[in-house]
Formats: C-alpha cells, structure tokens, sequence
C-alpha cells in the first residue's frame, strides 16, 4: 500500500497570512504513463470533497489563484498564498497512481 | 454532468452485511472510468474501499478486501458495495464515486450507523 502522510495536521492561520501544507508518499508517484497522479482536495463542512489541484499543479476551473500546488516524487505541497475565510475546512492529498489513498487530513481553521 | 446518488439502509446491527447502492445519472457505467466507494468515519478522514471497471473488474483496499464487494448493475446504470461482518468502526459517511487516477466526482454521502 502507499502511505500518504499529510503536516500539519492541524492549521490555524491569519487571515491574509499564507499557509502550506506538506504531503509525503511512501513511494514514489510517478505513474509508467510519466504522469504523477496527486491531487488536493478541500472539504468544507457538511459538503462531499471537492478537487482543488490535480497532478500536483493543475489548478481546477474556478479555484481561486492563491491556490498553487507543488512537489515532486513524494514529496508535495499545496500553498495558499493569503488565507480567506471561505478557505477553512479540510485539505486532503490523494494519489491516483498506485490506485487511491488519501492523506489524514489537515483542518484548516482561522486564529 | 455525472451525477450520484447513494441509497441503503442508515442503521445496520452488528455482525450484519451493509448493502448500498449507487444510482448515476447523466453517464452510462458501461462507458469507463472506475467506479468505486470512499468512506468518512465521524471526525476522521477519507478512505479508498474499493472500484469496479466495466470490465467486471474490481479492485479493493487490502484494509477490506475479504469483506468488500463491488458490482455493477449496468441494466440499471447502478452499483453496489457490500460490507460484511459490520462493527462499530463501520459507521461512516458513504461515498459513492466515479474516479481516475486524477479525479473523483463524488456523490454527496450517507451515513451507516453500525449499532444494536
């Protein structure tokens, strides 16, 4: 199985203030298609997930650009350039190469 | 747009088998892309049980392999998952999902709750 292990795991942040949250698998993402199949997904609240950024920095339609996504081999982050209040819920990473694992989670709150 | 729709019981005993359903609409199953169930214990994060392929071909976390099973019903442009042998750590938020490697579109969920 491939572990993915999401830091922190909890995040409280000013609003404005940046903040980045680190992913690590336990082997590497690269697909033998030369693809690397992470992905983020935030979940706010009562609502199903949602995909933010695909293959590690392909930001999805509509996601505001203060999303950016970034990383290599196992090793990822995703970073939000000045935190807004609709940006609090949960920040998953998931790898789709070796089938699909998500990370814990980090909960994103404000100060 | 992929539409899904989960359905089953929300209360299942102990030691029972969990049955749900996935209703899509708007892509015919028979079609592609994987087809599989996620799960969201209360409080704590996703996880990946298993998909099925078109083919007939299913793929499953070992966390559930001997437990789990996925089937498509494509008269019905359905599928199904079956959880047996159900405890406590069972209750979770069901999600029913049609994924690649890159992405998910996800149902909106149902809670199970696993007690007597």
């Amino acid at each position: 199985d491939v572990v993915m292990t999401q830091s922190p795991l909890s995040l409280p942040v000013t609003l404005g203030q940046p903040a980045s949250i680190s992913c690590r698998s336990s082997q590497s993402l690269v697909h033998s298609d030369g693809n690397t199949y992470l992905n983020w997904f935030q979940q706010r609240p009562g609502q199903s997930p949602r995909r933010l950024i695909y293959k590690v920095s392909n930001r999805d339609s509509g996601v505001p650009d203060r999303f950016s996504g970034s990383g290599s081999g196992t090793d990822f982050t995703l970073n939000i350039s000045r935190v807004e209040a609709e940006d609090v819920g949960l920040y998953y990473c998931m790898q789709g190469t070796h089938w699909w694992t998500f990370g814990q989670g980090t909960k994103v709150e404000i100060k | 747009q992929v539409q899904l729709q989960e359905s089953g019981p929300g209360l299942v005993k102990p030691s029972e088998t969990l049955p749900l359903t996935c209703g899509v609409s708007g892509y015919s199953i028979s079609n592609g892309y994987y087809w599989g169930w996620i799960r969201q214990p209360p409080g704590k994060g996703l996880e990946w049980i298993g998909s099925v392929y078109p083919s007939g071909s299913t793929y499953y976390n070992p966390s559930f392999k001997s437990r789990a099973t996925i089937s498509l019903d494509t008269s019905k442009n359905q599928f199904s998952l079956r959880l047996t042998s159900v405890t406590a750590a069972d209750t979770a938020v069901y999600y029913c999902a049609r994924l690649t490697s890159a992405m998910v579109d996800w149902g909106q969920g149902t809670l199970v709750t696993v007690s007597s």
